[in-house]
């Protein structure tokens, strides 16, 4: 069949180029989405957030696209530099809700 | 402005001692979260207080477990008879009023390690 954003543990990418990381999220009631960037050593960072009556929404050099249909998140960072490298989470959760039910860590190395 | 605090950042216990972890959120969040985050992994929801009032506990892994938030600011995480499955990273999160703004913003965790 055909993979959609498969989920990888590990991404390895040059310096300068696009990174795009996946999230496949379980509960197709959740209505709010979250990606955090977490450093060695570091609580989970805030990165961009996204509603369900959205499909795209953009930041300062990040782009997070949302599939409710396949329950598919991904991050998407232009010109990937060093200090872009941690470990990505996406989080879901139901909006007015509190828990947030984070999906396995995506580990970004970059390249100089 | 400053951001969540938390304290210790480091901290080794024996295996039967109490523990207290303590967080400090920003200022005017009525909302703070602990989660659980094990070696490699994501973390993981264990309690959660508006104000001082703490209205779901449903996270916590089992009664050795406490957390508490007296005064709707400053909470500290105590786990009694600590074991080694208990060792992890423990966050904590503040947010404004669910509804107001959702963003959960995180501490940078108490490392845990049980000997």
């Amino acid at each position: 069949g055909e993979s959609v954003g498969l989920h990888l543990p590990t991404l390895s990418v040059q310096e300068g180029d696009n990174s795009i990381i996946n999230c496949a999220y379980s509960n197709s009631a959740s209505d709010y989405f979250i990606w955090y960037k977490q450093e060695s050593g570091k609580g989970p960072q805030f990165i961009i957030d996204i509603r369900s009556n959205m499909d795209k929404r953009q930041g300062q050099r990040v782009t997070v696209l949302l599939n409710k249909t396949v329950k598919h998140l991904s991050l998407q960072i232009a010109a990937t530099q060093p200090g872009d490298s941690a470990v990505y989470f996406c989080a879901e959760a139901f909006s007015n809700d509190y828990k947030l039910s984070f999906g396995a860590g995506t580990t970004v190395t970059v390249r100089a | 402005g400053a951001g969540v605090s938390q304290s210790p950042r480091y901290k080794v216990a024996k295996r039967g001692q109490d523990v207290a972890l303590r967080c400090d959120p920003i200022s005017g969040h009525v909302s703070l979260f602990w989660y659980q985050q094990a070696l490699g992994q994501g973390p993981e929801f264990l309690t959660y207080f508006q104000n001082e009032a703490q209205l779901d506990k449903s996270g916590l892994p089992s009664d050795r477990f406490f957390a508490e938030r007296p005064e709707g600011s400053v909470s500290t995480l105590k786990i009694q008879r600590t074991q080694q499955e208990d060792s992890a990273v423990y966050l904590c999160a503040s947010s404004l009023p669910i509804g107001d703004g959702d963003t959960q913003y995180f501490g940078p965790g108490t490392r845990l390690t049980v000997l």
